[in-house]
């Protein structure tokens, strides 16, 4: 099945700046999910976003974060004021045709410096 | 909140040998576990997954099996091959209210010609 794309495939950034990292989905889907992998560690969920409104979201999901479906296209995630801890790739995957299954997009390399 | 263990954390095999993975998780509602495939700089590739009403299932040289008394499964692939090295990843989708992931630790798995 067709994956989701994302821009960039890397940022890096001053820590306290702002970022934007994009989703770009291949069809119209309606579940989109953002996870976040700190270099050598573990997929973590961020959040989960349903027709256009957040559906769920984790504790790491703060203030700092939010998403967005600005064009009814792209779907992106932003951090408000990037910290070092930060750095990490960002995955945003979308379901399958059944239930339950995700499937991720290339990913966004950030870097907080 | 769920959480979901992963052992090992590093496996070598020879090629042709069998390889195993094992996960536990801790909510007896969880209902949905797959696994994933991440080679190095890449995405999570899901590769099989199973879900709560099924004890096990196969695709070509990968199964994997749950057991759902003891909450754990696992991942079997059989004749090992180079192209099988990577790092697994495990999750569980913690209950019906909920279809976020919640991922293992990974295992890095190398198989040697």
């Amino acid at each position: 099945e067709p994956e989701v794309t994302q821009t960039p495939s890397h940022q890096v950034t001053q820590m306290g700046q702002e970022v934007i990292l994009r989703c770009v989905p291949i069809s119209n889907h309606l579940y989109f999910y953002w996870y976040r992998q700190i270099l050598g560690q573990k997929v973590e969920f961020l959040v989960s976003f349903y027709n256009n409104e957040i559906s769920e979201k984790s504790e790491i999901f703060d203030d700092q974060f939010s998403v967005e479906r600005p064009d009814g296209s792209n779907f992106t995630l932003k951090i408000r004021s990037t910290k070092l801890e930060d750095s990490a790739m960002y995955f945003c995957a979308r379901t399958g045709g059944k239930s339950n299954e995700q499937y991720f997009g290339p990913g966004t390399r950030l870097t907080v410096t | 909140g769920e959480n979901v263990e992963q052992h090992p954390s590093t496996l070598s095999v020879q090629e042709g040998d069998s390889a195993v993975i094992k996960c536990t998780y801790s909510d007896s509602a969880s209902n949905y576990f797959p696994w994933y495939k991440q080679e190095l700089g890449k995405r999570p590739q899901l590769i099989i997954d199973i879900r709560s009403n099924v004890g096990e299932k196969k695709d070509q040289r990968i199964a994997v099996t749950l057991n759902k008394t003891a909450k754990h499964f696992s991942l079997h692939i059989t004749e090992t091959q180079p192209e099988d090295s990577a790092v697994y990843f495990c999750a569980a989708t913690p209950s019906h209210n909920t279809d976020k992931l919640i991922f293992g630790t990974g295992t890095r798995l190398q198989v040697f010609p």
